[in-house]
């Protein structure tokens, strides 16, 4: 099956700065590529996904570029503010059916 | 429109008893998963129903099963509850089945003492 690896576990940035998570998988059938964000006693929360037919997407300050050859892809955050502290999870799925592999998880702390 | 909703929120059980947990999906959605979140294993994948279908499942024993009524509510039972049941419990929704995007409720607290 898929194995999706995410790094790091724990980031610390301070404000304003950049806040840059990656991840790897290992199907190359994955072709959609979601990211969450989780809040302290909440579900997680899509914020940005992209699909394999395409290299990068930007939603205001967050941006995700896949590197299919590579098989990884990765999450950008600019001008980071404190509301973005949180737990951030990749995510890669396949064609068949709605399954989706999960990475580790990357604690982001966005310090004042 | 409304989110995913869970019901209920937190659960206390004991070992050997079990649990039904509840998901409603966003209006309109025809397909519902199930994860278990814990710290150790983080998240994953239990099954997926669509239709009233069970389509996908995880790598779980048959003490988790679910089902999907024909309002694509969702259930998931647990059945002799094991300590390392303890978890966040899930749910997600999606349009259709194949590489949609999902949806997450809040989550149900699962402790089992």
């Amino acid at each position: 099956g898929e194995n999706v690896e995410q790094h790091p576990s724990t980031l610390s940035v301070q404000e304003g700065d950049s806040a840059v998570i990656k991840c790897t998988y290992s199907d190359s059938a994955s072709n959609y590529f979601p990211w969450y964000k989780q809040e302290l006693g909440k579900g997680p929360q899509l914020i940005i996904d992209i699909r394999s037919n395409v290299g990068e997407k930007k939603d205001q300050r967050i941006a995700v570029t896949l590197n299919k050859t590579a098989k990884h892809f990765s999450l950008h955050i600019t001008e980071t503010q404190p509301e973005d502290s949180a737990v951030y999870f990749c995510a890669a799925s396949m064609n068949t059916g709605n399954q989706f592999y999960f990475g580790t998880g990357t604690s982001l702390t966005v310090i004042p | 429109k409304a989110g995913v909703t869970q019901t209920p929120r937190y659960l206390i059980k004991t070992r050997g008893q079990q649990v039904t947990l509840s998901c409603s999906p966003i209006s309109g959605h025809r397909s519902v998963s199930w994860y278990q979140q814990t710290p150790g294993q983080g998240l994953q994948f239990l099954f997926e129903y669509f239709s009233e279908t069970q389509r996908n499942k995880g790598n779980f024993p048959g003490r988790f099963s679910g089902r999907q009524f024909s309002n694509s509510r969702s259930e998931m039972n647990v059945s002799t509850l094991e300590l390392g049941d303890s978890a966040l419990y899930l749910c997600a929704s999606s349009l259709q089945v194949l590489r949609e995007t999902q949806y997450f409720g809040p989550g149900t607290r699962l402790l089992v003492l």
